[in-house]
């Protein structure tokens, strides 16, 4: 059975203090890993796709990696408007539905 | 150009009642997703659509639940004689084509059953 777990499941940083949060996963047969950022009261925004072991992606203050079992989420100088839960999902080869894991939930102080 | 749309965004239901949840899904997008969300944890997959098949409804909870996307288009995720454990979000996600890689989701539909 297809596992996604986050950690830490919550986290509270200063702004432009940079960190990481990790996605660890079980799946048999990767087609997609997926991370997204869910606001308050709203649905879940899409970020990244990463397909293969050492594929990287960036966007303004975010970049997400891969490799065979977990994917790092590393935020660089983060904002207040940065504050939001993160969510890793997994979708395996033969299927399309996502698995997700609990999320972490990201506080950035001014 | 508009997103997923679901509605109502709110719903009250006392516990017994049968209710209706619509999806209106990104114009164009072949795959449609229905998935639960409950406080403080990720979704978690009920059921997909490839137009207006149902190909997989794995993970609907019970025989209560019904899903439907009848032109291929909007989806409505029906859920008979509620429970309180059926108090959630329920999330609707749409993706342009198959495998659906990237999926789009609604804002959802906040259910309470009392």
């Amino acid at each position: 059975e297809d596992q996604v777990t986050q950690s830490p499941e919550a986290l509270r940083l200063q702004e432009g203090e940079s960190s990481s949060l990790n996605c660890s996963y079980t799946v048999s047969g990767l087609r997609g890993l997926f991370w997204y950022r869910q606001d308050p009261g709203k649905g879940p925004e899409f970020l990244f796709t990463l397909y293969s072991a050492g594929e990287e992606k960036e966007k303004e203050r975010l970049k997400a990696t891969l490799t065979k079992k977990e994917s790092f989420l590393h935020i660089t100088a983060p904002k207040p408007e940065d504050s939001a839960t993160y969510l890793c999902a997994v979708q395996e080869s033969k299927g399309n539905k996502l698995v997700f894991g609990a999320g972490t939930i990201l506080r950035v102080k001014s | 150009g508009a997103g997923v749309s679901q509605s109502p965004r709110y719903k009250v239901a006392k516990r017994g009642q049968d209710v209706a949840l619509r999806c209106d899904p990104i114009s164009g997008h072949v795959s449609l997703f229905w998935y639960q969300q409950a406080l403080g944890q990720g979704p978690e997959f009920l059921t997909y659509f490839q137009n207006e098949a149902q190909l997989d409804k794995s993970g609907l909870p019970s025989d209560r639940f019904f899903a439907e996307r009848p032109e291929g288009s909007v989806s409505t995720l029906k859920i008979q004689r509620t429970q309180q454990e059926d108090s959630a979000v329920y999330l609707c996600a749409s993706s342009l084509a198959v495998p659906a890689y990237e999926q789009y989701f609604g804002p959802g539909t906040r259910l309470t059953v009392t």
